[in-house]
């Protein structure tokens, strides 16, 4: 298995372009995550998916969209980057909500100058 | 707004010291988790412990809950160099308003075991 992935690992974008970063699992994990770590702020979750089709908000959803079409796949879409969301994105997975541990990707580093 | 919070937010020991880290929350909980993050990687879960218990090991890993208390601790015995990164706690709970656990993070606790 490869575990969760995320690509690109790296990104510098310009303030007001868009961007999706893209995270796969192949361990059949219904539940899936975005966070953003900050210096500092520690993990924070943007959004989560329960399965496909179903999308909730987390601590910090503004200026972020996700969509869930399949179990694999959890895209976050920026859609008019700010500097702001300059951060260290994190998607991660596990089986179900609730009483299971979350395996987490490599991580993209994003700089929105 | 964040659910846990850990104590201290640094910790320097050496080799061989054990390492304590503690964790408060605000709410409710269905579990606590431990990660550990190494520096420039994504985390890695270290031991999960359930609301209707009180004490778990995993190797060197010592966790405690407290839900009286609203607490939780992690104890490494018996450090290493290696065991050096930050270490997280995480909540899962649900959320007023919400039907579905989230999984939440504090600040993390940054470990570093001297040789």
């Amino acid at each position: 298995n490869a575990g969760v992935t995320q690509t690109p690992k790296f990104q510098v974008l310009k303030t007001g372009q868009s961007m999706t970063l893209q995270c796969a699992q192949d361990m059949n994990h219904e539940y899936m995550s975005w966070y953003r770590q900050d210096p500092g702020m520690g993990l924070r979750l943007i959004h989560y998916s329960v399965g496909a089709g179903i999308t909730d908000q987390g601590e910090v959803p503004n200026g972020y969209n996700v969509s869930r079409s399949t179990t694999e796949d959890f895209p976050l879409r920026l859609l008019s980057a700010a500097p702001s969301q300059t951060s260290v994105y994190f998607c991660a997975s596990r089986f179900d909500s609730g009483s299971y541990e979350q395996y987490f990707g490599p991580g993209t580093r994003l700089t929105v100058t | 707004s964040q659910q846990g919070e850990e104590d201290p937010q640094a910790l320097s020991i050496q080799e061989g010291e054990n390492a304590t880290m503690n964790c408060s929350y605000k709410t409710s909980i269905n579990n606590l988790q431990w990660y550990r993050q190494n520096s420039g990687r994504g985390l890695v879960h270290l031991i999960l412990i359930r609301s209707n218990e009180r004490e778990k090991h995993s190797g060197r890993l010592r966790v405690t809950l407290d839900t009286s208390k609203k607490s939780s601790s992690l104890l490494i015995t018996a450090s290493q160099a290696a065991d050096t990164a930050s270490y997280f706690c995480a909540t899962d709970a649900i959320y007023s308003g919400g039907s579905n656990y989230k999984l939440t993070f504090g600040k993390g606790t940054l470990l570093t075991v001297n040789p």
